[in-house]
C-alpha cells in the first residue's frame, strides 16, 4: 500500500534557527497537505499543494511540492517558541476506492530559548 | 475546531469490554474518518465513511467496527478492547474527501487496562 515517510522524526533547534522537514511518498500524489499539532492538541490543517514544483509561503513557513509529485518539504525560517509541535504531511492518491489521505509519521519540533 | 466534537474525551476501560466512541459534526460534510495516533506511527486510518451507511476499512481496522446512520454521527466501536488499543483516537471530517484539508476533533484518550 501507499507509504509516506517523513524525516527527521525529532528536531531540537535554538530559537532563531531554521528548520526543515521532508516528506517522501512511495507513489505519485494528487496533492499533499501539511498539518501542525501542538502538544496535547489535535492536527490543524496548514496548507495544500497540488501542482508539480509548487511553492507556497505562509509568513516564515515555506512549502514545496516536488516535480515528480512524490516528495515535499516544509521549511521554517527563524523558528520561534510558538512553532513548537509536530508537523505532519499527508498525501492524497485518487483511487476507485474512495478518497483518503495517508499521513506521514510526523516531525516533532522543539524550540529552545 | 467548531463543528466537530468527540465524546468522551477520556476513558479508561477493562480488557475484553466493548467501547464506543462518538464523533458528531454540524458541518454536513460527507466524509468522516477515524484515526488512531501512537508514538512513532503518526496517524493511522481505522475506518472511514463516504456517506450515510457507506463505510470502508482503513489500514488498521482489525478489532474495530463503525456505523453511520446519520450524516452528523460516526461511531467507532472496539468490539472487545485490548491493551494494544490504548491510544488517542481522532475523528476528522471533510467536505471533499481529500481535495482540501481535514478538520479534526479534539480526540479521545482511551486507556485499556
Amino acid at each position: 500500500g501507499q507509504q509516506v515517510m517523513q524525516i527527521p522524526q525529532y528536531q531540537h533547534v535554538q530559537e532563531g534557527e531554521d528548520f526543515t522537514t521532508y516528506c517522501n511518498s512511495s507513489t505519485t500524489l494528487s496533492n499533499i497537505q501539511w498539518y501542525k499539532q501542538r502538544p496535547g492538541g489535535h492536527p490543524v490543517f496548514l496548507i495544500q499543494l497540488v501542482k508539480s514544483g509548487e511553492v507556497k509561503k505562509q509568513k516564515r513557513l515555506t512549502f514545496q511540492f516536488g516535480e515528480a509529485k512524490k516528495n515535499s518539504s516544509l521549511h521554517i525560517t527563524a523558528t520561534q517558541t510558538t512553532d513548537v509541535g509536530t508537523y505532519f504531511c499527508a498525501g492524497l492518491v485518487l483511487t476507485g476506492g474512495g478518497n483518503k489521505l495517508t499521513f506521514g509519521t510526523g516531525t516533532q519540533l522543539k524550540v529552545e530559548l | 475546531d467548531a463543528g466537530i466534537t468527540q465524546s468522551p474525551r477520556h476513558k479508561v476501560t477493562e480488557t475484553g469490554t466493548p467501547v464506543t466512541l462518538r464523533c458528531h459534526q454540524t458541518e454536513n460534510h460527507r466524509y468522516m474518518y477515524w484515526y488512531r495516533q501512537d508514538p512513532g506511527h503518526g496517524l493511522r486510518l481505522i475506518h472511514y465513511s463516504y456517506g450515510v451507511k457507506d463505510t470502508d476499512k482503513g489500514e488498521v481496522s482489525d478489532g474495530y467496527s463503525v456505523s453511520r446512520s446519520k450524516t452528523e454521527d460516526f461511531l467507532l466501536t472496539l468490539e472487545s478492547a485490548t491493551s494494544s488499543q490504548t491510544s488517542v483516537y481522532f475523528c476528522a471530517i471533510s467536505e471533499t474527501g481529500g481535495n482540501y484539508g481535514y478538520t479534526f476533533g479534539s480526540g479521545t484518550r482511551l486507556t485499556v487496562v
